[in-house]
């Protein structure tokens, strides 16, 4: 089954309003990753955060990790239309040669 | 910046044949991955390799194989293509650190089986 599970599903904000999305997984892991998708195109990084890390920021994207409740979040603060994109969280296990379990996304639909 | 190139943004392959799907990367990245993605599962990695010559087995292996015979090149090959391997392929690497790491993706090869 999926290490991390994105809710909601999708997601239909104006612009200019916060985006919120979360994540949920279910082992221990060493880090955790959101990756934003355009449709039909690939994947982009956005934010990494280690298990040992509670918050971390880039430009108007928050990231925060619970490790107690298994859990993160991603906020878009600020939204514009060009954010419209399925967003995605990953889990990277304990062991150094886990690799990335990728959710099934939340699609953030932003309106002018 | 970091590029990762596919072959095909498109294919349309007939059941049975053969199916070669590319993918290279322009940094010294000792990892790629082979992924699918499919609506509602995710993406779901195929393959990956550590090296060159070196492979492991992701989740769905079966139906697949890859060569990685040069570092910055990781075939995905599908040897009797089916109708159920209509997916979009997304390949990926590393930088460093190990595959646990960022992730750089290609765009995309979307491929239908008919």
């Amino acid at each position: 089954s999926q290490q991390g599970e994105e809710d909601p599903q999708a997601l239909s904000i104006q612009e200019g309003e916060n985006a919120t999305m979360n994540c949920s997984y279910k082992t221990s892991i060493n880090n955790l990753q959101w990756y934003r998708q355009n449709s039909g195109r690939g994947l982009v990084h956005l934010i990494l955060i280690r298990s040992n890390e509670r918050e971390k920021h880039s430009g108007r994207l928050r990231v925060t990790l619970d490790t107690s409740k298994k859990s993160s979040s991603l906020l878009i603060t600020a939204s514009r239309a060009a954010d419209t994109a399925s967003y995605f969280c990953a889990t990277a296990g304990a062991g150094t040669a886990s690799k990335l379990t990728f959710g099934t996304g939340t699609r953030l639909q932003v309106t002018l | 910046d970091v590029k990762v190139t596919q072959s095909s943004r498109y294919l349309v392959k007939r059941t049975g044949e053969k199916v070669f799907l590319e993918c290279v990367q322009d940094m010294d990245h000792e990892n790629m991955f082979w992924y699918r993605q499919d609506p509602g599962l995710g993406l779901r990695l195929i393959y990956f390799s550590y090296d060159v010559k070196m492979k492991e087995k992701g989740d769905i292996p079966e139906g697949y194989s890859v060569s990685r015979e040069k570092k910055e090149r990781f075939s995905l090959i599908l040897e009797s293509a089916s109708t159920n391997q209509t997916s979009m392929y997304l390949c990926a690497s590393t930088l460093a650190g190990g595959p646990r790491e960022t992730q750089y993706f290609g765009p995309g090869t979307r491929l239908l089986v008919l």
